[in-house]
């Protein structure tokens, strides 16, 4: 069964404090994965997309990294800001390319 | 400005009165999708559609119907809402599969 799971589930920071989310699927095989903003009382934002292994993106101070079995959101000196929920969403190879499969998500709290 | 809108953002309804929450979108996506949000078990795909007249269950698709007549509009039907239907729901749309444009959401309490 593909299957995405994301940890922590909350994390807090202190302002300028790097961290790193964690994303873990298992599919059969990868088409594409998604990372996701959320604020509260609102739609997900898409942050980038990833198709292979040693694939990287950056945006500010988050960078999104693949490998074949997980991928990592890194946020750098993370500012109050950056407060967010983030999702990871996974598109299977075995599936139609309008299948998304969404983690659980990771709640950010970033204290100034 | 590009966008994905809902309607209603809040609903509020009785069980079995079918209801139909609306979906446009304004980039000409191919692809747009539903997803319900609930505590705990996170966002999950209702059903999606590759191209008008192209429509495909998600992982949850029990107890709704969607239709795909025109690309820009994806609407969400609820024949007999239950109060299991209680939900946070969005409606997304995308250039061939790739990341999603969410709408703002519409909040459904069924009673």
């Amino acid at each position: 069964e593909d299957q995405v799971t994301q940890s922590p589930e909350a994390l807090r920071l202190q302002e300028g404090e790097s961290s790193s989310l964690n994303c873990s699927y298992t599919v059969s095989g990868l088409r594409g994965l998604f990372w996701y903003r959320q604020d509260p009382g609102k739609g997900p934002e898409f942050l980038f997309t990833l198709y292979s292994a040693g694939e990287e993106k950056e945006k500010e101070r988050l960078k999104a990294t693949l490998t074949k079995k997980e991928s990592f959101l890194h946020i750098t000196a993370p500012k109050p800001e950056d407060s967010a929920t983030y999702l990871c969403a996974v598109q299977p190879v075995s599936s139609n390319t309008g299948k998304l499969i969404f983690g659980q998500g990771t709640t950010l709290q970033v204290k100034p | 400005e590009a966008q994905v809108t809902q309607n209603p953002r809040y609903l509020i309804t009785v069980t079995g009165k079918k209801l139909t929450v609306t979906c446009s979108q304004n980039m000409n996506h191919e692809y747009m999708s539903w997803y319900r949000q609930d505590p705990g078990l996170g966002l999950r795909q209702i059903y999606y559609s590759m191209n008008v007249e192209v429509t495909d269950k998600g992982d949850v698709p029990e107890g709704y119907k969607v239709s795909r007549k025109e690309k820009r509009n994806f609407p969400l039907i609820l024949e007999s809402p239950s109060p299991n239907q209680t939900s946070l729901y969005f409606c997304a749309s995308s250039y061939r599969g790739g990341g999603y444009t969410f709408g703002s959401g519409t909040r459904l309490t069924v009673v």
